[in-house]
């Protein structure tokens, strides 16, 4: 069964503490690998979208990276304004939708 | 260019009550998307629809849960005689190319039953 996991649920780093968060998953078929930004009462903004092994794209401090069984988001030198939760999600051959994973709520304290 | 619009922004339904849930994708796309988050639980597909066609209902509850997208006007997803489980954001995404590269998402709606 096609599955994405997120790892850790929760992530706490001081102003500046670089860390990654991690997206494994199980697919069959990837079209593609989403990053989406959630903040508390509004709706997810798109960050990145990858597509094969190899992949990697950057955005401000964000970077994504994607391997065949996991992607990563790497944040460098966080500011408390990335705080936020992270969510990624598959598009595969079999359906018409994305598939999220739980999600990892960071908070940057300054 | 307008993003995604949803309304209202909040909704409260007492049981057994009919909820309208309203979306405008933005201009250009043609290719609208509803998913639902749950307290606590993460975002879950609900339906695919393209102008004046259902595409995929596979996330929709059989029962009470109905969406259209007209040829004119916004997609509006329907729950009739809502329960308290049916508590939760709503949120409408929409692309261009139907194949979910790049789908923005609407800023949801959090229905209340009371």
């Amino acid at each position: 069964e096609d599955q994405v996991t997120q790892s850790p649920e929760a992530l706490r780093l001081q102003e500046g503490e670089s860390s990654s968060l991690n997206c494994s998953y199980t697919v069959s078929g990837l079209r593609g690998l989403f990053w989406y930004r959630q903040d508390p009462g509004k709706g997810p903004e798109f960050l990145f979208t990858l597509y094969s092994a190899g992949e990697e794209k950057e955005k401000e401090r964000l970077k994504a990276t994607l391997t065949k069984k996991e992607s990563f988001l790497h944040i460098t030198a966080p500011k408390p304004e990335d705080s936020a939760t992270y969510l990624c999600a598959f598009d595969n051959n079999a359906g018409n939708m994305l598939t999220f994973g739980g999600g990892t709520r960071l908070m940057v304290k300054p | 260019n307008a993003g995604v619009m949803q309304n209202p922004r909040h909704l409260v339904r007492r049981r057994g009550q009919e909820a309208r849930l309203r979306c405008s994708p933005m201009k250009g796309h043609s290719h609208v998307y509803w998913y639902r988050q749950l307290p606590e639980e993460g975002l879950k597909f609900m339906v695919y629809l393209q102008k004046e066609n259902i595409i995929d209902e596979s996330g929709m509850p059989k029962e009470r849960f109905s969406a259209e997208f007209p040829k004119e006007g916004p997609s509006i997803l329907r729950i009739q005689q809502v329960v308290r489980g049916d508590s939760a954001a709503y949120f409408c995404a929409s692309s261009s190319t139907g194949l979910n590269t790049e789908a923005f998402f609407g800023q949801g709606t959090r229905l209340t039953v009371v």
